[in-house]
């Protein structure tokens, strides 16, 4: 098993462009989530998912949106991008809703120019 | 914002040093969570404490949940250069899908 699978690692944009961040995961996990860490301010989440079909929001939604078609993937779409959002992206999956580890990506290194 | 908080946020020991972080939450929760991340990498899952007033050791890290389930810690007994990174507490907030991090101790040995 892989695990949590995150690509591309490493990512530089311009303001304004847009981009996704994929997450896939092979264990069968129902719920997902998506976090993004900056110096200080440990990690903050930008939106879940609980199954396929099903999203919800985070602390940090503003600037990003998420689709859960497959219970494999969970992308992260920035649309238009701003420095603000230059940060590292974690993509997170567990077994349970409210129990059991995380298991993380080894993360998206995004900077935005 | 952040309803985990934890501290210090910095940490600096001489190797062999005993290290204790702190986290506190402003409600109960029905958990907490301990993640290691070390410099460079991704969080990887410590433990998990359920119970009021739990205590679980492993190895040198002992992890303790408090009787009111809103404030844990993690001790680490004479330190050493693998114990290096930032320790990170998290729980899952009253919805119970979010899990709420700490903004984490950087802890720092050094030889």
């Amino acid at each position: 098993n892989a695990g949590v699978t995150q690509t591309p690692k490493f990512q530089v944009l311009k303001t304004g462009q847009s981009m996704t961040l994929q997450c896939a995961q092979d264990m069968n996990h129902e719920y997902m989530s998506w976090y993004r860490q900056d110096p200080g301010m440990g990690l903050r989440l930008i939106h879940y998912s609980v199954g396929a079909g099903i999203t919800d929001q985070g602390e940090v939604p503003n600037g990003y949106n998420v689709s859960r078609s497959t219970t494999e993937d969970f992308p992260l779409r920035l649309l238009s991008a701003a420095p603000s959002q230059t940060s590292v992206y974690f993509c997170a999956s567990t077994r349970g809703s409210n129990t059991g580890e995380l298991f993380f990506g080894e993360g998206s290194r995004l900077t935005v120019l | 914002g952040q309803q985990v908080m934890q501290i210090p946020q910095y940490q600096h020991v001489q190797e062999g040093e005993d290290f204790t972080t702190y986290c506190n939450s402003s409600t109960t929760l029905s958990n907490i969570q301990w993640y290691k991340q070390r410099p460079g990498g991704h969080p990887v899952f410590l433990i998990q404490l359920v119970k009021s007033g739990e205590v679980k050791k492993q190895k040198r890290l002992t992890f303790q949940f408090g009787e009111a389930k809103k404030n844990s810690s993690l001790h680490i007994t004479a330190t050493q250069t693998t114990d290096v990174g930032t320790y990170f507490c998290a729980g899952f907030l009253n919805s119970g899908y979010a899990l709420n991090f700490g903004k984490g101790t950087s802890l720092l040995v050094t030889p």
